[in-house]
């Protein structure tokens, strides 16, 4: 099947520094990755969607300028969180959706980001 | 706007049969989603609707009826390993060439002995 990853797994910066996330699709070509923040009990909220190539579209109220998204091939979409700051402290999913299906969306593990 | 209902928690025993609604409204309506989420993992995909009437997968099974703007996840022979969050997500067709899916905030399900 369809397999997401990302990395890390988890962090642990300080306040004011810049932490990137990668995603990855390692076996097949994603055509467009979703980006989510899921808050302690709550569900998954969409950030921003990217298609490889072009910039992303961020949803309302997400900072373009604070959440760095860049979708430079079809197998890599990063996330950078810049000048982080404790209430971005938050679990980060990546999902990606296939050139061959639309239709579901391939979920990575997650990145557990603690901002002190 | 995007709305999606879902009971916050349930509790089921083991062996039993427990049904998780999800009722929506939506812009545009593309297909429902289930999926299933253990603590700190990411959603996992149980099953997809986009016409009325019921999927079966397994002990897995989805209903949907678009008239309705609703739909349930059924259940069946509980294990404790069930125990997790499930989301109902709806796809957008107005969003554009992404197809946008939003999430409900989820159920938390505990199987209990």
């Amino acid at each position: 099947g369809a397999v997401v990853s990302q990395h890390p797994s988890w962090v642990i910066c300080k306040s004011g520094t810049s932490v990137k996330i990668e995603c990855r699709s390692l076996d097949f070509q994603a055509t467009t990755m979703f980006w989510y923040r899921q808050f302690p009990k709550q569900s998954l909220m969409l950030m921003a969607t990217s298609n490889e190539g072009s910039k992303a579209t961020y949803e309302q109220g997400v900072e373009k300028d604070k959440f760095l998204i860049n979708h430079a091939s079809l197998t890599l979409s990063t996330l950078t969180v810049t000048s982080a700051h404790p209430e971005d402290s938050s679990f980060y999913i990546c999902s990606a959706t296939s050139r061959d299906s639309s239709l579901e969306q391939y979920f990575g593990p997650g990145t557990r980001l603690t901002v002190t | 706007g995007q709305n999606i209902d879902q009971p916050t928690e349930m509790t089921a025993t083991e062996g039993a049969i427990v049904q998780i609604n999800c009722t929506y409204q939506t812009s545009g309506f593309n297909g429902l989603f289930w999926y299933q989420q253990h603590a700190g993992e990411a959603p996992t995909f149980l099953s997809y609707n986009v016409l009325d009437g019921l999927e079966e997968k397994g002990r897995f099974s989805s209903f949907l009826s678009r008239s309705k703007g609703y739909s349930y996840l059924l259940l069946k022979e509980l294990q404790m390993k069930d125990s997790a969050s499930y989301l109902c997500a709806v796809r957008d067709p107005n969003s554009g060439g992404y197809q946008k899916v939003t999430f409900g905030t989820g159920t938390k399900l505990q199987v209990i002995p």
